[in-house]
């Protein structure tokens, strides 16, 4: 069955640190893979995305991740954390277009930013 | 490009009514798709519509239900509604029309419903 994990339910950085948040999926084939962005009472919003081509993606904000499709992983990276990257982090996987037209969410993890 | 708006963002309303939720997707998006947002569960799909027509669902009994217009604004309607029902419900949108930009949602704020 096809699956995200968010290993970590919580994580806590210094301001200035760096930041890795580890998503890994369960998918028949190569997923279109996502990071969304909560902040308190909010919608989400769209970070990054992954559908084909360089592994290496860049989104908004100084966010990137990687996708490695030998550990099933997309891993979400900043190379330093402000306070305002305080929020709850969501992967998804998607399927390809002839699939079944359904999001998988990760469960999340919550990020607290120390000054 | 106006975003994924979402009426009304608060509401509260008591055991065994009912309750209908609005989406106005982003121009020219014609799939929709419900979500519902707990802190025990998670995101949970709701279901999907595309073309006023609902292709896919989650788990969820009967009482959720949700409809399409024609010009893709959806709804979604909880009957007798229990505790279990509150909730952070967010509604998404995409084209759907193939390329880089298929699959890709884009959320709107939600509504938040407290049952009582």
């Amino acid at each position: 069955a096809q699956s995200v994990t968010q290993p970590d339910i919580h994580i806590t950085v210094s301001e200035g640190a760096s930041l890795e948040l580890r998503c890994n999926y369960s998918y028949g084939a190569t997923p279109y893979l996502f990071w969304y962005v909560q902040s308190p009472g909010q919608g989400l919003q769209l970070l990054l995305k992954y559908f084909s081509g360089d592994t290496l993606v860049q989104g908004i904000k100084g966010f990137e991740a990687e996708f490695k499709r030998s550990q099933s992983s997309f891993n979400l990276r900043k190379p330093s954390v402000h306070w305002s990257d305080a929020a709850e982090y969501f992967c998804a996987v998607g399927p390809p277009p002839s699939g079944t037209y359904k999001y998988i969410f990760g469960t999340g993890t919550r990020l607290k930013v120390l000054a | 490009k106006a975003g994924v708006t979402q009426t009304p963002r608060y509401l509260i309303k008591t055991r065994g009514q009912q309750v209908t939720l609005s989406c106005s997707p982003i121009s020219g998006h014609r799939s929709v798709s419900w979500y519902q947002q707990t802190p025990g569960q998670g995101l949970q799909f709701l279901f999907e519509y595309f073309s006023e027509t609902q292709r896919n669902k989650g788990n969820f009994p009967g009482r959720f239900s949700g409809r399409q217009f024609s010009n893709s604004r959806s709804e979604m309607n909880v009957s007798t509604l229990e505790l279990g029902d509150s909730a952070l419900y967010l509604c998404a949108s995409s084209l759907e029309f193939g390329g880089e930009y298929q699959e890709t949602q884009y959320f709107g704020p939600g509504t938040r419903l407290l049952v009582l």
